[in-house]
């Protein structure tokens, strides 16, 4: 099972809106609605900001939203801010109880 | 307050092996499946294994078949990983998470470090 392709970095100034991507294949990303978005800080465990494509958890700001087309998830963040900066991953379920993770893109906030 | 903690990390050698144990307190432990996912020293999040609620469907990554196992204790609230043959490449920060209804992990420990080396 091959990791997602994220891009490795991605920057934007306070305000602006950033677009992150998460390439698969049709056995995982464009095969089931099952993406999910975790946010982490550098020495933080990971946090859920997105699932099932465009889902948000309780508490997590309307800032932050899902999207998918065919085998690409997209999480796209409006109005960052400073506290935005973190490494975020995309993950997939891939079938028969498994799970593929992006590799992870560092957002840097101008 | 909803948490899962673990432990048992560990220097061990190449060939060796270990427990990890996640302790869960706040939910129903027996109500949700958990998830092992591992971060290697400044890389990304790999997914490991999954264990049902009840602890009767297991599955690991390929790397990790054959080499580790995963149980549940219900009444004890926790999750256990058992590794062995323990490889270089196995050094990582492993996290326990709660698998939330939309097959994703709401919930994650601070994670237990396993450093294989010789």
């Amino acid at each position: 099972q091959s990791a997602l392709t994220q891009p490795a970095s991605v920057s934007g100034s306070p305000g602006q809106s950033i677009t992150i991507s998460c390439t698969g294949t049709s056995s995982d990303v464009g095969g089931y609605n099952l993406v999910s978005w975790y946010q982490q800080h550098p020495g933080k465990a990971p946090k859920l900001i997105i699932f099932e494509v465009n889902k948000r958890p309780s508490g997590i700001s309307t800032r932050f939203s899902g999207s998918k087309s065919g085998n690409t998830a997209s999480l796209t963040i409006s109005g960052l801010q400073d506290e935005d900066e973190a490494d975020y991953y995309c993950c997939s379920y891939a079938g028969t109880s498994s799970y593929v993770f992006g590799g992870g893109t560092q957002l840097t906030v101008l | 307050q909803v948490q899962v903690v673990e432990s048992g990390g560990d220097v061990v050698q190449p060939g060796g092996s270990l427990r990890l144990s996640c302790a869960g307190s706040g939910f129903t432990f027996s109500n949700f499946g958990l998830h092992w996912v591992r971060q290697a020293p400044a890389k990304g999040l790999e997914w490991v294994a999954v264990i049902s609620n009840d602890g009767n469907i297991k599955y690991f990554t390929d790397s990790v078949k054959g080499r580790f196992t995963s149980s549940r204790d219900n009444s004890k609230n926790t999750l256990y990983l058992q590794m062995n043959s323990l490889r270089v490449e196995d050094t990582a920060l492993y996290y326990c998470a709660r698998e939330a209804a939309g097959y994703d992990f709401d919930i994650w420990g601070q994670g237990t470090m396993v450093t294989v080396s010789s």
